[in-house]
């Protein structure tokens, strides 16, 4: 069974752009997270998306935002990009709720 | 929210030794899993394990949700096993998970 994938790997972009980053989850899992890694703030949650709904939320602002289609793929969007949004941006995968999650490679996001 | 803490943050190991990491959390938590990320950024899921002890090769792990901590075996350690360790159990609700600050293991021949 494939793993959970994202697009794309690697991404620069400057401020006050926007980006769409992708993630496929393991198939049969419809439960989507996606956490934020930086330096100095470790792993944080941003959201999580099960069956095309918003289950939960971390203390982002509005510039991030997600959905999730009806494959369960999941696409997360951070609109007006500052520098630090500069990080690795990494999804997760589960079957269900408080189940095992498994994480994609991540896409590192540069902001310039 | 939940606090979870990991001990040590830093671990230089000579190649074979043993090593014990552990993982503080706050709240009771109904699981927790372990993650070795590895050099390229990607989170490798080791455990998952709600409470007891479960052993895969050389690392074993072992829960006690009573008293709200999970420790990390690493056994006869290699280069290979060098990286970050996270600990996290969900929290609030759903498959949000709170990390730790991670416990980076380098391993010297």
């Amino acid at each position: 069974k494939a793993g959970v994938t994202q697009t794309p790997r690697y991404l620069i972009k400057t401020r006050g752009q926007q980006v769409t980053l992708s993630c496929s989850p393991i198939s049969g899992h419809r439960s989507v997270s996606w956490y934020q890694q930086t330096p100095g703030q470790g792993l944080q949650f941003l959201f999580e998306y099960f069956s095309e709904t918003q289950r939960n939320k971390g203390n982002f602002p509005g510039r991030f935002s997600g959905r999730q289609f009806s494959n369960s793929r999941s696409e997360m969007n951070v609109s007006t990009l500052e520098l630090g949004d500069s990080a690795l941006y990494l999804c997760a995968s589960s079957l269900r709720s408080y189940n095992e999650q498994f994480f994609g490679p991540g896409t590192r996001l540069t902001v310039l | 929210g939940i606090q979870v803490e990991q001990s040590p943050p830093d671990l230089i190991l000579q190649e074979g030794a043993n090593s014990t990491l552990r993982c503080n959390f706050s709240d009771s938590v109904n699981n927790l899993q372990w993650f070795h990320q590895n050099p390229w950024g990607q989170l490798i899921n080791l455990f998952y394990i709600p409470s007891g002890t479960k052993q895969n090769g050389r690392l074993s792990a072992t829960t006690v949700a009573t008293e709200r901590y999970s420790l990390l075996y690493i056994s006869s350690s290699q280069t290979t096993d060098s990286g970050v360790y996270f600990c996290a159990p969900p929290t609030g609700g759903g498959n949000k998970l709170t990390f730790g600050t991670g416990t980076q293991l380098k391993v010297e021949l």
